[in-house]
Formats: C-alpha cells, sequence, structure tokens
C-alpha cells in the first residue's frame, strides 16, 4: 500500500542551525501539508501546498520557515534558524483532496529537538 | 477558535468493552474525520463521514455526526489491546479549500488486559 516516508525520524540540532525535513508523498497526489505536535500537545496545521505553490499556512508558519518540491517527488521543510520552541513532532501529509473529501494521510514523522 | 474537541482526554477500559469518544466542534463543515496515533507513530486515517451522513460503520468502528450539535462520536466495539492509541477527531471546515484539517487534542484509549 503507498505511503508517504519521511526521513530523518529523528534530527538533533543546535538552536540558530537550518534544518530540512524532507518528505516522500503518496506519487499521484496533488495536495500535500506539514503539521506539527509538540509533546502532549495537539497536531497543528503549518502549511498546504497544491500546484507549486503555498495555498494557505498558519500564524505559526512565519519567515523562518519554507516548503519546496525540488522534484517531482519530494517534498521539504525548512526551518532557517531553528529555536528551543521548534521541538516537535513535524508530520507530512498528502491527499488527493476532491475525490476523497480531503483525507490526508501521514507519515511517520520526524522528531526535531532543538538543543 | 478552538475546533474539534474530544472527550474524554483519557480512558481506561477492559479489553472486550465498548470505547465512546466524542468530538465537537465550532463551526460549519465539509466532513469530520477520525485518526488514530500509535504512541510516537504517525496519524492513521480510520473514517471519514460528510456533513450530510448521520451515521458510518467500518468494521468495528461506528461513528455519528450531529452537525445541528456540532457534535461526533467514535465507538469502537469489541475493545482489543491493539486499539490502545490516542484518538483524534478533524474537521474540515466548510468553505476550506482542501487545505488544512483542524486536530482536536484527542482522547487517550488504553485497554487494560
Amino acid at each position: 500500500e503507498p505511503e508517504v516516508t519521511q526521513t530523518p525520524s529523528h534530527q538533533v540540532t543546535q538552536m540558530g542551525q537550518e534544518v530540512i525535513l524532507r518528505c516522500v508523498p503518496i506519487s499521484n497526489h496533488l495536495y500535500f501539508y506539514w503539521y506539527r505536535q509538540i509533546l502532549g500537545q495537539k497536531v497543528e496545521f503549518l502549511v498546504s501546498f497544491y500546484n507549486n505553490e503555498i495555498s494557505e499556512k498558519s500564524e505559526i508558519f512565519d519567515d523562518q520557515f519554507s516548503v519546496e518540491r525540488p522534484d517531482g517527488s519530494n517534498f521539504t521543510l525548512k526551518i532557517r534558524s531553528t529555536k528551543l520552541e521548534d521541538s516537535a513532532m513535524y508530520f507530512c501529509a498528502s491527499g488527493d483532496a476532491g475525490t476523497s473529501g480531503n483525507i490526508q494521510y501521514f507519515g511517520a514523522g520526524t522528531r526535531l529537538s532543538v538543543l | 477558535s478552538q475546533q474539534g474537541e474530544e472527550d474524554p482526554q483519557a480512558l481506561s477500559i477492559q479489553e472486550g468493552e465498548n470505547a465512546t469518544m466524542n468530538c465537537s466542534y465550532k463551526t460549519s463543515i465539509n466532513n469530520l474525520q477520525w485518526y488514530r496515533q500509535n504512541s510516537g507513530r504517525g496519524l492513521v486515517h480510520l473514517i471519514l463521514i460528510r456533513s450530510n451522513e448521520r451515521e458510518k460503520h467500518s468494521g468495528r468502528l461506528r461513528v455519528t455526526l450531529d452537525t445541528s450539535k456540532k457534535s461526533s462520536s467514535l465507538l469502537i466495539t469489541a475493545s482489543r489491546a491493539a486499539d490502545t492509541a490516542s484518538y483524534f477527531c478533524a474537521t474540515d471546515p466548510s468553505g476550506n479549500r482542501d487545505d488544512k484539517i483542524i486536530f482536536g487534542k484527542g482522547t487517550r484509549l488504553h485497554i487494560l488486559p
């Protein structure tokens, strides 16, 4: 069964460093998303991406964040200068929206630890 | 505004019993979905119910939706140890351009042997 894959599973970084979280969405999906989940809290929307551009972003997704789909398969989230409060699980999701009613398929997540 | 508030926050039941979790939301929706998350893992889609549906079944899962009360329930019948996980409702708000779904805080379900 097709699945969303995320790498790495755990990323440890120093405050102020740049990190890139990688995702390979399900191949025939057109909609891509990033969410994050701070330990013990709810899953929060960061950004959605469609047709090679951001379609919606939350207030969390400030200038330190960017997304890219550099080729036909990868979807990345970059945090330019990490802060302690960026420590969280980051989930990538993809979906085909219209046909499924916006069911989103999630990867296993990347745990980001900012020291 | 907050959307998708589940209750209870935590639930422990004996294996074989039924587990019921509830979700309330604030805005009009296109649909409501339930997801499961095993500890430290990703979210797995369980079931979607559209705004014009009142009840839906999938295996041991039964979901109801009451749009007048802006609430939904997830019933897991004949629970098993493997059902131990956190369960989240997620709403797709009306007018949404197939963008974000909004998650609640979740119910932590623990099935006791």
